[in-house]
């Protein structure tokens, strides 16, 4: 079975801070992709990356950067959070190829006070 | 720009009841597009992946066709049981591309 493990199920910080969510997938897939999910707006892409050391920007990137060290570890990092970033974050990982499912994390509920 | 529609937000049915949920996509030039299920605080299972070439995919009660030309897919479910609520996500893949985009979900109640 496909395990994508978030670190977190919640977490609480206060305004300013800096915060990394970590996530860690076993099935040595290529794709690794950072999502929030907030009501009445779904999911949205933060940012992906396709192969070690590379990134892209999803649709809403502003506020947040990505490490990937490690194939199997996808950090997203919250520089100074801010109360408009409490939110559901959801960790995703895929084989590349359009064909192929993605997998989801448990998710980390973070409240930012 | 791609969107994607979920009708209707939320649903409540008895068990037993056939149900459909209904998802739609603006841009029809889709590569994929999969059904996705999420239980309250928890993260997406994916149930099924229909390719754009294929009009349904099928996986125990559940079926899902697609409508490329119309913007459609629908995921039907059968005999519904209290263990299918959750809210369901359909999600999109475009052309050349890794990434999806996702419908805002439709909150399935199934009561005894």
């Amino acid at each position: 079975d496909v395990k994508v493990t978030q670190s977190s199920r919640y977490l609480v910080k206060r305004t300013g801070e800096k915060v990394f969510l970590e996530c860690v997938q076993d099935m040595d897939h290529e794709n690794m992709f950072w999502y929030r999910q907030d009501p009445g707006l779904g999911l949205r892409l933060i940012y992906f990356s396709y192969d070690v050391k590379m990134k892209e920007k999803g649709d809403i990137p502003e506020g947040y950067s990505v490490s990937r060290e490690k194939k199997e570890r996808f950090s997203l990092i919250l520089e100074s959070a801010s109360t408009n970033q409490t939110s559901m974050y959801l960790c995703a990982s895929s084989f590349q190829g359009a064909k192929n499912i993605q997998y989801f994390g448990a998710g980390t509920r973070l409240s930012v006070l | 720009k791609q969107e994607v529609t979920q009708i209707p937000a939320a649903l409540s049915v008895p068990e037993g009841e056939n149900l459909v949920l209904n998802c739609s996509f603006t841009d029809s030039a889709i590569y994929n597009l999969q059904w996705f299920r999420q239980d309250p605080g928890k993260g997406l299972t994916s149930l099924l992946l229909i390719q754009s070439s294929q009009r349904e995919q099928t996986s125990g009660r559940l079926n899902a066709s697609l409508d490329k030309s119309s913007g459609r897919s629908t995921l039907y479910i059968a005999a519904s049981q209290p263990g299918d609520s959750a809210t369901y996500l359909c999600a999109v893949r475009t052309r050349d591309t890794d990434k999806l985009i996702f419908g805002t979900g439709t909150r399935l109640q199934v009561f005894p």
